[in-house]
């Protein structure tokens, strides 16, 4: 079945920096890519998506990233603000299925 | 408000005693799904249901149960209950066209 790896487990950056978290897939049949941000205390909520005829998709200060060749997919975040701080899971979805396969979560602390 | 909604939100209970988490969906939505999360572990699929009557196993489906009888219902039970079934439980649902929707989840705690 699908294996999505999520890298890195911890990151901090200070307010204003950029932050990058990648993924990568192992099934190249994968053709749906969503990322979720699970603030404490709550379920995980969807906040940006990428399909596989899409290379680069992008919302306001948050960017998805696409290498179909290399089977790996980043999130972006600019300008990265106090609110940001949460975990933040990647998810691949192999062909039509329903299913998808998560990352294990990256926490992100964005410091003042 | 479109939404999924479990209770309860947190539970201790004893091992062995039967429990069960209820799950609804406002939306629709035909596919259903548990997942726990644990530290380190991320999110893995405890079972999923693609319809009403239709229930499959997912990555981690030992020890629990799970029934669609409604298409907005799907919950889960727990007939024996071990400490190792210490977790956060999380109901989500979706339509197959984006991602899931997911409920607020469930700490469970056994001793």
């Amino acid at each position: 079945g699908e294996n999505v790896e999520q890298h890195p487990s911890t990151l901090s950056v200070q307010e204003g920096d950029s932050a990058v978290i990648k993924c990568t897939y192992s099934d190249s049949a994968s053709n749906y890519f969503p990322w979720y941000k699970q603030e404490l205390g709550k379920g995980p909520q969807l906040i940006i998506d990428i399909r596989s005829n899409v290379g680069e998709k992008k919302d306001q200060r948050i960017a998805v990233t696409l290498n179909k060749t290399a089977k790996h997919f980043s999130l972006h975040i600019t300008e990265t603000q106090p609110e940001d701080s949460a975990v933040y899971f990647c998810a691949a979805r192999v062909g039509s299925a329903r299913q998808l396969t998560f990352g294990s979560g990256t926490q992100l602390t964005v410091l003042p | 408000e479109a939404q999924v909604t479990q209770n309860p939100r947190y539970l201790i209970t004893v091992t062995g005693k039967k429990l069960t988490v209820t799950c609804s969906q406002n939306m629709n939505h035909e596919y259903m799904s548990w997942y726990r999360q644990d530290p380190g572990l991320g999110l893995r699929q405890i079972y999923y249901s693609m319809n009403v009557e239709v229930t499959d196993k997912g990555d981690v489906p030992e020890g629990y149960k799970v029934s669609r009888k409604e298409k907005r219902n799907f919950p889960l039970i727990l007939e024996s209950p071990s400490p190792n079934q210490t977790s956060l439980y999380f109901c989500a649902s979706t339509t197959g066209e984006r991602g899931y929707t997911f409920g607020s989840g469930t700490r469970l705690t056994v001793v």
